[in-house]
């Protein structure tokens, strides 16, 4: 069964400053999609992005960005010049692609704080 | 504007009550989901329906019940044989080919 790991249960920044998030997942699939969600204070989860394991390309969104290492299954995300509207947990997701049916993996989350 | 409506946003029930969580979307999505959320353990999949008229049982189904006779509901009962039923729920919906999820703003169960 396919599992996805946070490590990170707590993460800190300064304002402006530069954070990694870890994830790892297990899977014996080739194709497959990852996720990265921010929940808020105000709980509602939101995708902040989006990997497809066939393209080798990292994806970006603006001031966050991935870098996703297939071989070692591994999967972080970047945020840089942090704001203070970045504060919230994070997870991390995992679909496989096989089917359509086939549902999302969640990570136990990290918690991100962001000090001015 | 789409999206995806939860209500009620808090609710408190006595034990022994059953109570039903409301879900509706507007996004014309098939494939709609329930998550349970509690401290330090992430999101745990309740249910799914694919389609209408149609549901599977995630991983921690015992004690809920769901139904899909419409495209855009998606109904939660915590029935009084959910043994530990405070949490936050989550319903959302599927989008796309990646099959991302779509999140309402959840509903906060508590039981007195």
């Amino acid at each position: 069964a396919q599992t996805v790991t946070q490590s990170q249960p707590e993460m800190s920044v300064q304002e402006a400053e530069t954070v990694t998030l870890s994830c790892t997942y297990d899977t014996s699939e080739s194709d497959y999609y990852l996720f990265w969600y921010k929940q808020p204070p105000s709980r509602q989860m939101i995708l902040v992005i989006r990997q497809e394991a066939y393209k080798q390309q990292n994806a970006t969104e603006n001031r966050f960005s991935v870098n996703f290492q297939k071989a070692a299954k591994s999967f972080s995300l970047k945020i840089s010049d942090s704001q203070l509207g970045d504060a919230a947990m994070y997870f991390c997701a995992y679909r496989s692609a096989r089917h359509e049916s086939d549902k999302l993996i969640f990570g136990t989350g990290t918690r991100l704080q962001v000090f001015p | 504007d789409g999206g995806i409506t939860q209500s009620p946003k808090y609710l408190f029930r006595k034990e022994g009550q059953n109570v039903t969580l409301s879900c509706e979307q507007n996004l014309n999505h098939d494939a709609m989901y329930w998550y349970r959320q509690d401290p330090g353990q992430g999101l745990r999949l309740i249910y799914y329906s694919q389609i209408v008229n149609d549901f599977q049982k995630g991983d921690i189904a015992e004690g809920y019940s769901v139904s899909r006779e419409k495209k855009e509901s998606f109904p939660l009962t915590v029935t009084s044989a959910q043994k530990n039923p405070t949490a936050f729920y989550l319903c959302a919906s599927k989008r796309g080919l990646a099959g991302e999820l779509f999140f309402g703003e959840g509903s906060r169960l508590t039981v007195l």
